[in-house]
């Protein structure tokens, strides 16, 4: 059964500075992999898909990779802002079975950059 | 482009009442759809996924319901709200065999 780890829980920084976030899964069968983001009592915002062929993904100031032989991707943002303080989270798409795919979702990333 | 609706953003109901929250999907036909529920404190957890109209699964026992009544439209329902109902409710859609996600805007449910 695929579990997802993400660390550290919380994360409290300056502006300005690079972040990595991480995430580990104990099935390093991954299908595909997609980080989100959650701002306080909203849903949930997409932010990069990695599909099960590619390394990585960049949008803007962030950077995902993933790295299958050891079962795990990291988010990177480059030049923190306040703006990024919010919940990060990464989830497996495990493989189809009949038609659909579930996410399995790590806990989390709490996110807080300060002025 | 493809858009999803959920609603309503907030409620509070007291012990015992029923429950229907609604979500649709514009701008595309034959999604998956699910439920997902985010407990304070928690991860995510699915609750219900659907490939097609009439067709529920449930990924745990629990005091909910849902149904697909057409093909862009998802309810989640309860006939009696217990307290551990409380949550926060996301729908989400994807693509039959492709991958990423799309989630709504949640619901806030507090039961009382």
């Amino acid at each position: 059964k695929q579990e997802v780890t993400q660390i550290p829980a919380a994360l409290s920084v300056p502006e300005g500075e690079n972040l990595v976030l991480n995430c580990s899964f104990t099935d390093s069968a991954i299908y595909n992999l997609q980080w989100f983001r959650q701002d306080p009592g909203k849903g949930l915002t997409s932010l990069l898909l990695i599909q099960s062929s590619q390394r990585e993904q960049t949008s803007g100031r962030l950077n995902a990779s993933l790295d299958k032989s050891s079962g795990r991707s990291t988010l990177y943002i480059a030049a923190s802002q306040p703006g990024d303080s919010a919940t990060y989270l990464c989830a497996d798409l495990s493989g189809e079975s009949g038609g659909y795919n579930k996410l399995i979702f790590g806990a989390g990333t709490r996110l807080a950059v300060h002025p | 482009s493809q858009t999803i609706h959920q609603w309503p953003a907030t409620l509070v109901q007291p012990v015992g009442s029923p429950l229907s929250l609604e979500c649709t999907v514009e701008g595309t036909s034959n999604p998956n759809l699910y439920w997902y529920r985010q407990a304070a404190g928690r991860g995510l957890q699915l609750l219900f996924y659907s490939v097609g109209i009439g067709q529920i699964s449930s990924e745990v026992p629990q005091n909910l319901s849902a149904s697909r009544p057409q093909d862009r439209q998802f309810i989640l329902s309860s006939k009696k709200l217990l307290l551990s109902d409380s949550g926060f409710y996301l729908c989400a859609w994807s693509r039959p065999r492709e991958s990423g996600y799309t989630f709504g805007s949640g619901t806030r449910l507090t039961v009382v």
